[in-house]
């Protein structure tokens, strides 16, 4: 069983869509976090929802909203998409905002934006 | 230090060679520093969190220690193995209650 799973893996898509990446957690974890790797390969916090509410919503531009139906989903939903949103996307827990276990993160999902 | 800043950026040694990085961090408002392992197409895996000033952490061949005055932060690894190779993030946690990565340290040990 995975721990942190995201869906798709891999998404190419056309300049103007709306898409969604999905996450799901099955540690029980009340905090989960989407992050953005950069074209430098860092990662960049975007959001983090802990038990369901947000806590975090960094500067990031308003087409990305984050939906948490409950504790154990964050799914990223993306409108107008355009070419300088492909990068990937990884999704994390852990058990509370400020965990001395560390995160886990998802496989990450590679978005291409054509 | 604004950011969380790592160095080297790569590293290539040899099997059973010694290796160390260091790792940078804002002193002000220190809460916690992580650090993880990631291997080429897998996740980011938690190797250690360490929260006061002259923590030292060990999990078989690796080990790192914390200077949190200071902000500095160095991962050892004793005699190398080609599995080791992969990525070194830390990470800090100073207070936006989610964590700043640095870019990594990318290790690659030769057989």
């Amino acid at each position: 069983d995975t721990a942190v799973s995201q869906t798709p893996k891999y998404l190419v898509t056309q300049m103007g869509n709306d898409k969604s990446i999905k996450c799901e957690q099955n540690l029980g974890h009340d905090t989960m976090y989407w992050y953005k790797q950069d074209s430098k390969k860092f990662l960049k916090i975007m959001f983090s929802y802990n038990n369901k509410e947000l806590i975090i919503n960094e500067t990031v531009p308003n087409r990305f909203s984050p939906k948490s139906p409950d504790k154990a989903h964050l799914n990223l939903h993306i409108n107008s998409l355009e070419l300088g949103d492909s990068a990937v996307y990884f999704c994390a827990s852990s058990q509370r905002p400020r965990d001395v276990a560390g995160y886990t993160f998802g496989s990450g999902t590679r978005l291409t934006v054509v | 230090i604004l950011n969380v800043e790592q160095s080297p950026q790569s590293l290539h040694v040899q099997e059973g060679d010694s290796t160390n990085f260091t790792c940078s961090f804002p002193s002000s408002n220190f809460y916690a520093l992580h650090w993880y392992r990631w291997e080429t197409a897998k996740s980011p895996e938690a190797l250690f969190v360490m929260t006061l000033n002259g923590d030292e952490k060990k999990k078989g061949r690796i080990s790192a220690t914390l200077n949190t005055k200071e902000g500095y932060s160095y991962l050892y690894i004793k005699g190398s193995q080609p599995e080791d190779s992969a990525t070194y993030l830390c990470a800090s946690d100073t207070g936006r209650r989610a964590l700043t990565f640095g870019s990594g340290t990318r290790l690659q040990v030769q057989p």
